[in-house]
């Protein structure tokens, strides 16, 4: 059983560029949260999906945007990058009637230049 | 907004039991208290939740006060595998439209 799986690992990308983020969640979860983490610092609530839905959302700014898909999959897009966007970008999934047991994914480390 | 204060960082022997404790004194009546923890360059994990009573499970153990303005977490014979940033979180049981702030945590070393 697959757990929560994300792509790419690392990133490297340059201010002012976009860049999508790739989730799949556990087998058999149709609830997909975000979070970003800073060096040092312990994880940010950015956005939860479900039923293709945003249900709710941190206090990030528009640039942060997602999606997810009817399989349950999930992007997170970052436009017009700052240099403070550079962190490691965590999904977490869990059921919806069950969020209190997440389990998150290994991250994409994004580096922003 | 982090409920909750944890010491920075904490040091465990190896095969001894490691107590991390957490001030959580605005908790309300409806909200529980998460752990989770990060190993080094991994996804956080959860460990254990419990609302008053005290909750054991094959990871950990989690003591709450009876006014349930702090807790501890104890690992009963820590290993090196359990060296981790550990955090504590308070939130309202299953309320799906709430979030985990995860504050900083306590980076826990366990010393061979």
């Amino acid at each position: 059983d697959a757990g929560v799986t994300q792509s790419p690992t690392h990133l490297i990308k340059t201010r002012g560029q976009q860049v999508t983020l790739r989730c799949s969640p556990k087998s058999g979860h149709d609830t997909v949260s975000w979070y970003q983490q800073a060096l040092g610092q312990g994880p940010q609530f950015i956005f939860q999906y479900y039923e293709e839905e945003e249900r709710q959302r941190g206090n990030f700014p528009d640039r942060f945007s997602g999606h997810q898909f009817p399989n349950y999959s999930s992007e997170l897009n970052v436009n017009a990058l700052l240099l403070g966007d550079s962190a490691l970008y965590l999904c977490a999934s869990s059921l919806e009637r069950n969020t209190d047991t997440q389990y998150f994914g290994p991250g994409t480390r994004l580096t922003v230049l | 907004d982090a409920k909750t204060t944890q010491p920075t960082s904490m040091d465990c022997a190896e095969g001894r039991a490691a107590n991390l404790p957490c001030n959580h004194s605005t908790i309300s009546g409806n909200e529980y208290v998460y752990w989770y923890r990060q190993i080094h360059s991994q996804g956080p994990q959860y460990i254990i939740h419990g609302l008053k009573n005290n909750e054991t499970n094959e990871m950990a153990s989690l003591i709450i006060t009876e006014d349930r303005k702090s807790s501890t977490l104890i690992l009963p014979h820590a290993t090196l595998r359990d060296t981790a940033v550990y955090y504590c979180i308070v939130r309202p049981y299953r309320d799906t439209g709430n979030q985990f702030y995860f504050g900083t945590g306590t980076s826990l070393t366990v010393i061979p």
